[in-house]
């Protein structure tokens, strides 16, 4: 199957500092991705949509502001973390879609992302 | 809007047993696609198996088989000869035909030697 890398595995940064995390499809191109948050033995919830070269559609209750996600090209979204606080420690994991047609969504391996 | 039941937030089963994980759904899609993943403590998403909600037939990957009930909106998954590397969270999931997915809570499962 597709593969889909996400960076970094894991990061702690400190409160009030923002962190990105990186979404690449390393041998397909994504024409959309997608940004899903999971907390502890909970669902993934679908945070937003993003399709290259145009703004992400972001899921009702998610601050456009605070996650800022950027899907400059077809093998790679990120999502930006801005102003973190301790309650946006969680798991964020991101899928990738390829070509027209195909539903499949590849998944990363996730971002574990603790604000001290 | 869609939406993914998982009535049972934990199973456990005997190695070499069978269990059945059940998953019920509502769409308002015509045309859709239903996906099982497994989720172990490493927390990459891995894809079991997957139906195309206008083939009949259930699909089957191995010692994995599901039973796909359209009308119902059921989509349960089938674990035959359960092995202790099957012990895992398993997310039933809903994918639009944009690859938009909506996730069931999961089921624990648990495999007992």
């Amino acid at each position: 199957g597709a593969v889909v890398s996400q960076h970094p595995s894991w990061v702690i940064c400190k409160s009030g500092t923002s962190v990105k995390i990186e979404c690449r499809s390393l041998d397909f191109q994504a024409t959309t991705m997608f940004w899903y948050r999971q907390f502890p033995k909970q669902s993934l919830m679908l945070m937003a949509t993003s399709n290259e070269g145009s703004k992400a559609t972001y899921e009702q209750g998610v601050e456009k502001d605070k996650f800022l996600i950027n899907h400059a090209s077809l093998t790679l979204s990120t999502l930006t973390v801005t102003s973190a606080h301790p309650e946006d420690s969680s798991f964020y994991i991101c899928s990738a879609r390829g070509e027209q047609g195909n539903t499949e969504a590849f998944f990363g391996q996730g971002t574990r992302l603790t604000v001290v | 809007a869609q939406t993914v039941t998982q009535s049972q937030p934990e199973m456990s089963v005997q190695e070499a047993e069978t269990v059945t994980l059940s998953c019920t759904y509502d769409t308002s899609e015509s045309d859709y696609y239903l996906f099982w993943y497994k989720q172990p403590p490493s927390r990459q998403m891995i894809l079991v198996i997957r139906q195309e909600a206008y083939k009949q037939q259930n699909a089957t990957e191995n010692r994995f088989s599901v039973n796909f009930q359209k009308a119902a909106k059921s989509f349960s998954l089938k674990i035959s000869d359960s092995q202790l590397g099957d012990a895992a969270m398993y997310f039933c999931a809903h994918n639009t035909n944009a690859g938009k997915s909506t996730f069931g809570d999961g089921t624990t499962l648990t495999v007992k030697p």
